[in-house]
């Protein structure tokens, strides 16, 4: 098994360009989770969705934020524009839905200049 | 969920245990306690997890005291891949509703 995927593993943008991540869940996971990551605030939770629909997306800090799942294998975290304070590391997981065992990806660190 | 206290930083010596003590007095009687570790630049990972007995597997042990206001997870013979932050969290039942909410966690050096 391969884990959780993300790409890219590394981004640099300039200000004002739109990022997009991705992620791909583990095999027969049915909920996924975007994390963010800063020394700041530790580690965030953003969005998560349960069977490709969107569960709770109170964390995702401004409509700057979009997160899609059109299906079972693949995920979006779209930036869009992004600034300075977006940069952070990304993580991504996926979990069986009810488990409390999350598996993370090795996430994306992103520096927005 | 209820909230955790850990010490924000922890030594150990190869081959010693490690005892990592986690504050959870608000914790409900339905909700479990969890622990995940995130070593430097990678994703977290998933350690155990218990309600009010005490758990075993291949990376650690969680001890879970009886009034459950706290928890200790033993790592029985430290080595220095097991430097890390440690997270100790506390979730409701197992339910596609419920989420994790990492703190601070401890960071744990081990040395040679």
């Amino acid at each position: 098994d391969a884990g959780v995927i993300q790409s890219p593993r590394h981004e640099v943008t300039e200000m004002g360009q739109e990022v997009t991540l991705r992620c791909k869940p583990i095999s027969g996971h049915n909920s996924l989770f975007w994390y963010r990551q800063t020394m700041m605030r530790g580690l965030e939770l953003l969005i998560y969705f349960n069977n490709n629909v969107p569960i709770d997306d109170s964390g995702m800090p401004e409509d700057r934020f979009s997160a899609k799942m059109p299906n079972a294998s693949f995920s979006t975290l779209k930036i869009q524009p992004s600034e300075p304070r977006d940069s952070a590391v990304y993580f991504c997981a996926s979990s069986l839905m009810g488990s409390g065992e999350q598996f993370f990806g090795p996430g994306t660190r992103l520096t927005v200049l | 969920d209820a909230k955790t206290t850990q010490p924000p930083s922890m030594d150990c010596a190869e081959g010693r245990a490690a005892n990592l003590p986690c504050n959870h007095s608000t914790i409900s009687g339905n909700e479990y306690v969890y622990w995940y570790r995130q070593i430097h630049s990678q994703g977290p990972q998933y350690i155990i997890h218990g309600l009010k007995n005490n758990e075993t597997n291949e990376m650690a042990s969680l001890i879970i005291t009886e009034d459950r206001k706290s928890s200790t997870l033993i790592l029985p013979h430290a080595t220095l891949r097991d430097t890390a932050v440690y997270y100790c969290i506390v979730r409701a039942p197992n339910s596609g509703y419920s989420t994790l909410t990492f703190g601070k966690g401890t960071m744990l050096l081990v040395s040679p």
